[in-house]
């Protein structure tokens, strides 16, 4: 069974670091691409940021909002996926998920169960 | 960026009853549409990619159409478990969602 399980959540102050894990199992990770997608309380999602696998150039991009300030890396030999988060800003706050996406079209097929991220002082 | 636009932003059907939702985005996006259900406290959950193919283990009750800039997700008869929020996404460049039709108990 393919599962995602994120961790690293809690509660940061404005201009903070925050850093996520996402342990990934039931496939092959080195082959996936990754992203994370995020929630704001009672909002809709938002994309924040997409790795490719390693053997696709291992390339990172952004969404414009956290562009510069967040950071999407990868450990396949951890199975893991990692976002760190520098500079947060009170509107950073959002449930995080991690997911997959389909190894035949570029939709998210998989999504973890979310991890809180907060950002107040 | 894409916007995709959602509606209505709530829908009140009874059980058994049809309910359609419509999805448009500010340009096309050709067949590259997915519908998401997301239950309170919960994860979003695929339901269907490239417009109108479901993803596995999705009810045959569930349907998705359109291409281009007009997409339609019909439940044919609403069971309990498909009260929930609903998203598509479009993902022909980047990635965007609408932001939800929460499909209500009348």
């Amino acid at each position: 069974e393919v599962q995602l399980v994120e961790s690293g959540g809690g509660l940061v102050k404005p201009g903070g670091s925050l850093g996520l894990s996402c342990a990934a199992s039931g496939f092959t990770f080195s082959n996936a691409w990754m992203s994370w997608v995020r929630q704001a309380p009672g909002m809709g999602l938002e994309w924040v940021g997409r790795i490719k696998s390693n053997t696709d150039g291992g390339t990172t991009d952004y969404a414009a909002p956290v562009k510069g300030r967040f950071t999407i890396s990868r450990d396949d030999s951890k199975n893991t996926l990692y976002l760190q988060m520098d500079s947060l800003k009170t509107e950073d706050t959002a449930v995080y998920y991690c997911t997959t996406y389909s190894s035949s079209d570029y939709y998210m097929d998989v999504w973890g169960k979310g991890t809180t991220v907060t950002v107040s002082s | 960026e894409i916007v995709m636009t959602q509606s209505p932003a709530t829908l009140s059907v009874s059980p058994g009853e049809r309910a359609t939702l419509s999805c448009r985005a500010s340009q096309s996006v050709s067949s590259n549409l997915a519908w998401y259900q997301q239950k309170p406290g919960q994860a979003p959950r695929l339901l269907i990619y490239g417009a109108s193919t479901r993803a596995t283990g999705i009810p045959a009750r569930f349907s998705g159409s359109g291409s281009g800039t007009e997409f339609t997700l019909t439940i044919s008869s609403l069971q309990s478990e498909d009260f929930a929020v609903y998203y598509c996404q479009q993902y022909n460049n980047w990635w965007t969602f609408g932001q939800g039709t929460k499909v209500e108990i009348k």
